[in-house]
């Protein structure tokens, strides 16, 4: 069965530092979402994207972060300079548009520790 | 999306059958009930989605009645493994919708 997959597990950088988040979404999929977690807290929204475009972003999704889709292939989330809040597990999601809109299919996440 | 109201938290034992009730009194007319599982440290799983009556895969059944203002996700004989958060969502079915995850209900299965 297809998988979205992300890399790196687990990143550590220091504040102020620049990170990113790569995903592969399943290929044939065309609606992408970056959505986080901070420890014991709710998984929350921060932006989607449809053909090569932001569709949608939350509030928390200010001007240190973006979002690109370099090659087809892959989608990265870049934190321009990471603040110690930014800590969290960071979740690529992907839909085929085709499906239940709800049936989003998620990465195994990414978690960053920013010290 | 709806406003839905399900328990924070519940126990049961292996082999059990659990039911999870949400609340969703202010459903639209095109929404549709759509349940995630999320195990510790990893991304929520899509289990099951429906819009009335019952549905049922090889993971739960979801139980929907006529007035639509609550669904019952249904869990048969559940495992350890099964320990996981459990989210209702309600809304409507078009794409790209983003996903908005409220607490979700933490299932903690015991031997």
């Amino acid at each position: 069965e297809p998988e979205v997959t992300q890399t790196p597990s687990h990143q550590v950088t220091q504040m102020g530092q620049e990170v990113i988040l790569r995903c592969v979404p399943i290929s044939n999929h065309l609606y992408f979402y970056w959505y986080r977690q901070i420890l014991g807290q709710k998984v929350e929204f921060l932006v989607s994207f449809y053909n090569n475009e932001i569709s949608e972003k939350s509030e928390i999704f200010d001007d240190q972060f973006s979002v690109e889709r370099p090659d087809g292939s892959n989608f990265t989330l870049k934190i321009r300079s990471t603040k110690l809040e930014d800590s969290a597990m960071y979740f690529c999601a992907s839909t085929s548009g085709t499906k239940p809109a709800y049936e989003q299919y998620f990465g195994p996440g990414t978690r960053l520790t920013v010290t | 999306l709806a406003k839905t109201t399900q328990p924070i938290s519940m126990d049961s034992y292996e082999g059990q059958e659990v039911n999870i009730t949400c609340s969703h009194n202010n459903i639209a007319t095109n929404d549709y009930i759509t349940w995630y599982q999320q195990f510790p440290s990893q991304g929520p799983r899509f289990i099951i989605q429906g819009y009335k009556t019952k549905v049922t895969n090889e993971v739960a059944s979801l139980f929907i009645p006529a007035d639509r203002k609550s669904s019952t996700l249904s869990l048969p004989r559940v495992s350890l493994s099964d320990t996981a958060v459990y989210y209702c969502l309600v809304g409507e079915n078009s794409s790209a919708s983003k996903i908005i995850f409220g607490s979700g209900t933490r299932l903690s299965i015991r031997p």
